[in-house]
């Protein structure tokens, strides 16, 4: 296990709702970063945070947004949900610098 | 737009033999090619990496094999076992390596008895 832990495991929302995922960091990272896996498709990365701050940000719109506490936990909310949003959401927390990152188990987000 | 491609999708391989997944990369900046193991249920763990300054690296029964003249690099996975059996991906990054990793579309690695 890698210390990184995403909840809640399952989610089911309707379109046009919003979502919050929460993640908790492996200790002492202070890096997170949030990704979107579709099914049979490799992970796309969404945005990174680094001190409460987004520091990197992928092809998604505004309506993806996120936050990083001070305790290095974080959030990934999601706007207006879309059917194609149904995916796995998974994050990353590192420590910043040339260190790898490592992966929590993942939300499964469904939009209905 | 996809900028690290993989294949195959997918792979039957039999235990003891040699499994051999392959990726290219179109864009020149990367400089950290990491290969991530992932099984059903749970997120992507790191199995292996290279940097482009090296052509190959080894650990274990796992190999990268890197080309930088033609951007690909492949993994090797020798005397494959049915505890190998998960979805691989490549992947690349670059401006020091860990941010914004682009992961490959995934190879489902079957090794049967």
């Amino acid at each position: 296990e890698t210390g990184v832990t995403q909840s809640p495991t399952h989610l089911i929302k309707t379109r046009g709702q919003q979502v919050t995922l929460r993640c908790s960091s492996q200790s002492g990272h202070n890096t997170v970063s949030w990704y979107q896996q579709a099914l049979g498709q490799g992970p796309q990365f969404i945005f990174q945070y680094y001190r409460e701050e987004e520091n990197g940000r992928g092809n998604f719109p505004p309506r993806f947004s996120g936050l990083q506490f001070p305790n290095y936990s974080s959030e990934l909310n999601v706007n207006a949900l879309e059917l194609d949003d149904s995916a796995l959401y998974l994050c990353a927390s590192r420590l910043a610098g040339p260190y790898e990152q490592y992966f929590g188990p993942g939300t499964r987000l469904t939009v209905t | 737009q996809q900028q690290v491609k993989q294949s195959p999708q997918s792979l039957i391989v039999q235990k003891g033999g040699i499994s051999i997944i392959n990726c290219a990369y179109e864009n020149t900046a990367f400089d950290y090619f990491p290969w991530y193991q992932q099984f059903p249920g749970k997120g992507p763990a790191l199995l292996i990496a290279i940097r482009p300054d090296v052509s190959e690296k080894k650990e274990g029964r796992f190999t990268i094999s890197f080309n930088k003249s033609a951007k690909q690099f492949s993994l090797h996975i020798m005397d494959s076992q049915p505890g190998d059996s998960a979805t691989y991906f490549c992947a690349a990054s670059s401006g020091g390596g860990y941010q914004k990793v682009t992961f490959g579309t995934g190879t489902k690695l079957q090794v049967i008895p």
